[in-house]
């Protein structure tokens, strides 16, 4: 699986959006974008994937560069709950990988 | 519809005791997952499990056993407990590897063995 790059922490004030970067340069063709959540040591939660194209759920949209070497996470109106590590994980299908990687995410503060 | 559960929750050990993490999943995957969590740093993959019967080692399995004889358990066992395990231990699961398909963790078990 292709390695990813995160900023360490990031701020945003509540109620603006919150934009978190991603670095894959080296991104293989048949490896997706997920972006997982940890809220204060609970369980990881899943937010959104991607292969190429733009995704938008419930919870936040994925931009994905048209190269695919890099991504943003947009959470449209953060709240105060919405404080967490972020993870960006690659992760290749149909290689025989098995779980997924975590690397050290970004730790985003929602300031009031 | 639970989802993941882990039992138990908290624990204390001596060095040397032996126990054994349950987790339990009510959503038929496949596969399912063991992680253990250092303070301040991300989540490592000690064992995991494809299906009944069948498990593999993944990042960090040394000092750990894992079976998986029901397809909605995966035992996490430690059989001779050390300081350097304490941490947080993570299971998950999902339905199949080969898609492009998410994983459900459970909340956690806070072991600290002293």
């Amino acid at each position: 699986d292709a390695k990813t790059t995160q900023p360490p922490s990031m701020d945003c004030a509540e109620g603006r959006a919150a934009n978190l970067p991603c670095n894959h340069s080296t991104i293989s063709g048949n490896e997706y974008v997920y972006w997982y959540r940890q809220i204060h040591s609970q369980g990881p939660q899943y937010i959104i994937h991607g292969l190429k194209n733009n995704e938008t759920n419930e919870m936040a949209s994925l931009i994905i560069t048209e190269d695919r070497k890099s991504s943003t996470l947009i959470l449209p109106h953060a709240t105060l709950r919405d404080t967490a590590v972020y993870y960006c994980i690659v992760r290749a299908e149909g290689t025989g990988r098995r779980a997924l990687t975590f690397g050290s995410g970004t730790r985003l503060q929602v300031q009031p | 519809n639970a989802g993941v559960t882990q039992t138990p929750k908290f624990r204390v050990l001596k060095t040397g005791q032996s126990m054994t993490l349950l987790c339990a999943q009510d959503m038929n995957h496949e596969y399912m997952y063991w992680y253990r969590q250092d303070p301040g740093m991300g989540l490592r993959l000690i064992h995991y499990s494809v299906g009944e019967g069948t498990t593999a080692k993944g990042e960090v399995p040394d000092g750990y056993n894992v079976s998986r004889l029901k397809k909605q358990n995966f035992l996490l066992g430690l059989e001779s407990a050390a300081p350097s395990q304490t941490s947080v231990y993570f299971c998950a699961s999902s339905y199949s590897n080969r898609g492009s398909t998410e994983a459900f963790f459970g909340q956690g078990t806070r072991l600290t063995v002293v």
